[in-house]
């Protein structure tokens, strides 16, 4: 079955950066987007960017562009997402999730989330 | 705020029928496909409804989704204990580039 593990939670002082992996497994990896969501506290669902597996193409939401970057290593079926110039408000937990199909932002599976916090 | 507009809250009691709307503009849902989530706090979300009306295999047919114009709609029928969570609709949208949720609304079983 499709599964979407996700590495532990984080803590970070203000100004750090945190890199979150998701292992994919029970299809190939390759075939599928990813795209990484994230709820503060409190908050609602937001979208930070996504991964095209096979080529490394990617999208970031606007508010994301600087300070999101997303890889992945189709040698170890993880996805990556990289978190920089941490803030207060970056404390939230950390979505990865696989796109329904090529061309679709639907997502099917999720990862069981990373929280990460950030305080100094 | 999000360009996707939900009410905050709809209720009901077990076995009837709720209906949750998502109002955006031509930018989203208007030149866009609009993908409902089914989402807990501290979970996973789960997706319901994808490409304005499919169903991923094992969502229950208890819920629908439809569209007309800038406006979405998830309906719930046959509402059951198991059902109080929050729901969010999200599409892409061609002038954020970017894929957005709703605002999200919590369904609360009476």
């Amino acid at each position: 079955q499709v599964q979407l593990v996700q590495s532990g939670n984080e803590v970070r002082k203000p100004g750090a950066s945190v890199k979150v992996s998701c292992e994919a497994s029970g299809y190939t990896f390759g075939i599928f987007g990813i795209s990484w969501v994230r709820q503060a506290p409190g908050q609602g669902l937001e979208w930070m960017g996504r991964i095209s597996v096979d080529n490394g193409d990617t999208k970031y939401a606007q508010k994301f562009q600087d300070k999101v970057s997303l890889t992945t290593d189709i040698s170890t079926s993880t996805a990556y997402m990289e978190l920089r110039s941490l803030r207060s408000d970056d404390t939230a937990l950390y979505f990865c999730a696989r796109e329904i199909f090529s061309g679709s932002l639907a997502l099917d599976h999720w990862g069981q989330g990373t929280l990460v916090t950030v305080s100094s | 705020q999000s360009v996707l507009a939900q009410s905050p809250s709809a209720s009901g009691t077990p076995g009837q029928r709720v209906t949750i709307s998502c109002s955006g503009g031509s930018s989203n849902i208007g030149s866009n496909t609009v993908d409902w989530y089914q989402h807990l706090p501290g979970t996973a979300p789960k997706l319901l409804i994808y490409s304005d009306v499919q169903r991923p295999s094992g969502v229950p047919d208890r819920f629908s989704g439809s569209k007309s114009g800038t406006s979405a709609s998830l309906a719930i029928s046959g509402l059951q204990s198991g059902d109080e969570a929050e729901y969010y609709c999200a599409a892409w949208d061609d002038n954020l580039k970017g894929y957005v949720f709703g605002t999200g609304t919590k369904v609360t079983v009476l």
